[in-house]
């Protein structure tokens, strides 16, 4: 499977600032995913980040709030935009590997002060 | 690390014992499907999976059953170890639209006791 990295791992903020957050993974993939884990919740997918066009966005997140880059095959970014204690989460990606299976990073933790 | 699923059904069992976790899914038309654990401080990590054309799949320690008439999936793990104690996630996917991306269950909390 591949080897997904996020930094930071984790993060205190201050409210009205943004976080960026970054994944490497260490072979080209076709398809990552962003995912916010709420404190003692499921996972929720953010968007799907596609390499080389905007990212595709779920219900209820929008570009604004929660911007994303992918700017080749290996790597990702998503910015937590003008934030309060409500963003504080879990943050994961994922990458598409061998067809359907997902795999996720460890996580970056931000809290929202 | 800080705690995952702090408020999820907890199951308990004896280190030794067999664990059934049990999810039920949301889409009739899921084809695709995924067993997760995760354990504190840590992103989730990949168990198993199963595709609608089957009904049940073995790896080491564990299997996984899908009844797509009652749309439920089970996770069951043989001689349950200290170390299986985490958060357990079940996960979905409609795999031929093309949209890979997958709708998570609400988690199981496995407490394995000594």
């Amino acid at each position: 499977s591949a080897v997904i990295s996020q930094k930071p791992s984790r993060d205190i903020c201050q409210r009205g600032t943004s976080l960026t957050i970054q994944c490497q993974v260490d072979s080209q993939v076709t398809m990552m995913f962003w995912y916010r884990q709420q404190p003692g919740q499921s996972l929720t997918l953010i968007a799907t980040a596609n390499q080389g066009s905007e990212a595709t966005y779920e219900s209820g997140f929008v570009i604004d709030k929660f911007p994303i880059s992918r700017p080749n095959l290996t790597f990702s970014t998503l910015t937590v935009s003008n934030m309060s204690p409500e963003d504080s989460s879990i943050y994961l990606c994922s990458v598409l590997w061998d067809g359907d299976t997902q795999y996720f990073g460890p996580g970056t933790r931000l809290t929202v002060l | 690390g800080e705690s995952v699923g702090l408020h999820l059904p907890t199951l308990s069992v004896q280190e030794g014992d067999n664990s059934i976790i049990n999810c039920a899914y949301s889409n009739s038309a899921s084809d695709y499907f995924i067993w997760y654990k995760q354990e504190s401080g840590k992103g989730p990590q990949f168990i198993i999976d199963i595709r609608s054309n089957m009904d049940k799949r073995q790896g080491q320690r564990v299997t996984v059953l899908l009844n797509k008439t009652v749309k439920h999936l089970s996770l069951q793990i043989a001689a349950t170890q200290p170390g299986d104690s985490a958060v357990y996630f079940c996960a979905e996917n409609l795999s031929d639209t093309g949209r890979r991306a997958l709708t998570f269950g609400s988690g199981t909390r496995l407490q394995v006791q000594p």
